[in-house]
């Protein structure tokens, strides 16, 4: 079974550049994340989609950060314009559901999307 | 804002010693997970201990829970340079629909 994949697994932009990170979740799974991870640091939730909705944003920058799940599958998140600061991997997950993730640990990850801002 | 706080940071031993690490967290909990997050990969799920558990065991895993001093432990015995990673300790912070990250231990195992 294929797990959850990102792309671009690397990405180095200027500052004020636009960057956009693309999620594939496991096959059946509604629930999907977007964390941000910065250096040395565990991940911290941006946002959390029940199939197409957004249910938890609250941790989302949406002056310059958006997240969409179009058809409840793949998702995208973007950053416009990006700045120094947001210099860190951005990982996808997904569960089944969140009470999954709650009675069983069941929440996979992706190998991250790396950005460096220059 | 990160729940866990994880002691020590940075752990380093000699292969088939054991690894003992430390997660404290603030808030009431429903249970407590650990993770283990290779070098620039993504993390993985290694055990859930529920509230009203005091010890878990899988494999040479074994984690332990205080409620009332809001900590858990996790020890790895008879360590592997395979073992070498991040461990995160994550909890429901205050019985929330999310999972919040402590900043991890960083594990190097000698062989």
């Amino acid at each position: 079974e294929a797990g959850v994949v990102q792309s671009p697994r690397y990405k180095i932009i200027e500052k004020k550049q636009p960057v956009a990170f693309w999620c594939n979740p496991i096959s059946g799974h509604n629930t999907l994340y977007w964390y941000l991870q910065n250096l040395g640091q565990g991940p911290e939730l941006l946002i959390r989609y029940e199939n197409e909705e957004a249910v938890d944003d609250s941790q989302l920058p949406k002056d310059r950060f958006s997240a969409e799940r179009l058809k409840g599958v793949d998702s995208t998140l973007k950053i416009q314009p990006a700045e120094l600061g947001d210099s860190a991997v951005y990982l996808c997950a997904s569960s089944l559901n969140w009470a999954t993730v709650a009675n069983t640990g069941e929440l996979f990850f992706g190998e991250g999307s790396r950005l460096t801002v220059l | 804002s990160q729940q866990g706080e994880e002691d020590p940071q940075a752990l380093s031993i000699q292969e088939g010693e054991n690894a003992t690490m430390n997660c404290s967290y603030k808030t009431s909990i429903n249970n407590l997970q650990w993770y283990r997050q290779n070098s620039g990969r993504g993390l993985v799920h290694l055990i859930l201990i529920r509230s009203n558990e005091r010890e878990k065991h899988s494999g040479r895993l074994r984690v332990t829970l205080d409620t009332s001093k809001k900590s858990s432990s996790l020890l790895i015995t008879a360590s592997r340079a395979a073992d070498t990673a991040s461990y995160f300790c994550a909890t429901d912070e205050g019985y929330g629909n999310k999972l919040v990250f402590g900043a991890g231990t960083i594990l190097r195992v000698k062989s």
